[in-house]
């Protein structure tokens, strides 16, 4: 089955404890981003990979660092995460069309709580 | 800085009503363009998207928008929303470093 998978789907950490949020897609997409989403705000990228080895800041980089090490996998690292990284977080991914991206698959989402 | 912006955060129907939501960018060069839904407890699904060609695009459940250029503008449309289109609603451009710009997103409550 096609599908984005995200992990841990819920997690509640305290600032400073470095945390890892790990995303894998099946489906060969070129193109993988995260998003984190905030009542009002809608979503905002946090950063973006157009390949292996391809990272590029979205919106809201700021606390957040990515690696493209493989093209399945794109890990969310906070290394010293703040109470305003509590969020809603979505990995997505997708292949790449001329001019910008196609079709995003988004993963089930996971919801941090920084204490 | 670009940005997507739509016009009504919240929205509340009655079934059989027609639907139209508002989506505004910023970005001048050219545009893919996207509609998202996010159903209650569910992932974000594509509703429709357009690359270029026919500015009308039509999407799944009987939803479509309209690529103004000249506006900015990428509407999207139903003639007679159901209970079940009960969900949140996103614009979304592609801009030309492929960064996926979104709006905040409109909350469409339909009254059975």
């Amino acid at each position: 089955e096609a599908q984005v998978t995200q992990n841990p789907r819920y997690l509640i950490t305290v600032t400073g404890k470095k945390l890892t949020v790990t995303c894998s897609q099946n489906m060969n997409h070129e193109y993988m981003s995260w998003y984190r989403q905030d009542p009002g705000l809608g979503l905002r990228q946090i950063y973006y990979s157009m390949n292996v080895e391809v990272t590029d800041k979205g919106d809201v980089p700021e606390g957040y660092k990515v690696s493209r090490k493989e093209k399945r996998n794109f890990p969310l690292i906070l290394e010293s995460p703040s109470p305003n990284q509590t969020s809603l977080y979505f990995c997505a991914s997708s292949f790449i069309q001329p001019g910008g991206t196609d079709t995003q698959y988004f993963g089930p989402g996971t919801r941090l709580t920084v204490l | 800085a670009q940005s997507v912006s739509q016009h009504n955060h919240h929205v509340i129907l009655s079934e059989a009503a027609s639907l139209e939501l508002g989506c505004n960018y910023s970005y001048g060069g050219t545009v893919n363009l996207f509609w998202y839904v996010q159903y209650p407890g569910q992932h974000l699904q594509l509703l429709l998207k357009y690359f270029s060609g026919d500015p009308l695009v039509k999407g799944i459940k009987g939803f479509e928008a309209e690529f103004i250029k000249s506006k900015f503008s990428f509407n999207l449309r139903k003639p007679s929303v159901q209970w079940s289109d009960t969900a949140e609603y996103f614009c979304a451009v592609n801009n030309s470093n492929y960064q996926l710009i979104w709006g905040a997103g409109t909350k469409l409550i339909i009254k059975p």
